[in-house]
């Protein structure tokens, strides 16, 4: 199986702070990696897509990077609504495996 | 509008069994691989099952094989999970998702407690 780690685990920041996400894969997967939003008690949002293909009607602070083992995800300038759990996940092959993801929140 | 309706969850004691299912509507459902994922109370999104959008082939998670089935019916636009020899730690939400995971159901709370 595909390990998927991430780093912060959590992450308080200020609004207008740029703010970035890392995510590694235990072995070479390409570009198929998604990165998701999930707030308390919601399914998650894909954001995107390919590593780094934004979702049609998600915000362009959001952005994505990286390819093969290592990828960053990025907020550009915090905003109060990002509050929320981030999560990285590999498509490459079953089983599908996620993050463990990372808490955002605001200073 | 693109939407995944879920339903079927509850409270059931150790040992028993469950099926949710996963209404598909505003696309076209029967081309679409799905999947199931879980969560379980404050922790992570984990990956439970997948089925083709032919219905014969399938994958599970390795927790799960042997109890869990997975099925859809193309004609309803519905996916099913049927969930056997249920245990505590297969208390999570369960949402189903389709093949490009951007569109997910609202989640289905199952409680395996005596």
């Amino acid at each position: 199986d595909i390990q998927m780690t991430q780093s912060p685990s959590s992450l308080s920041a200020s609004v207008g702070d740029r703010v970035t996400i890392a995510c590694q894969a235990s072995q070479d997967i390409s570009k198929y990696l998604n990165w998701y939003q999930q707030k308390p008690g919601k399914a998650p949002k894909l954001l995107i897509h390919g590593a780094s293909n934004l979702e049609t009607g998600v915000p362009s602070r959001f952005s994505g990077s990286g390819s093969g083992t290592d990828f960053t995800f990025t907020i550009s300038s915090l905003q109060p609504e990002d509050i929320a759990t981030y999560f990285c996940q590999q498509y490459d092959d079953v089983p599908l495996t996620f993050g463990p993801g990372t808490k955002m929140d605001i200073k | 509008e693109v939407q995944l309706v879920q339903s079927g969850g509850g409270l059931v004691q150790p040992g028993g069994s469950l099926r949710l299912s996963c209404v598909a509507s505003g696309f076209t459902f029967s081309i679409h691989r799905m999947h199931w994922v879980r969560q379980a109370p404050g922790e992570g999104l984990v990956w439970v099952s997948r089925i083709k959008s032919d219905g014969i082939s399938t994958d599970y998670a390795d927790f799960v094989k042997g109890r869990f089935t997975i099925s859809r019916d193309n004609g309803k636009n519905t996916l099913y999970l049927q969930m056997n020899s249920l245990r505590a730690e297969d208390t999570a939400v369960y949402y189903c998702t389709r093949s490009s995971m951007d569109v997910w159901g609202q989640g289905t709370t199952v409680i395996v407690s005596s």
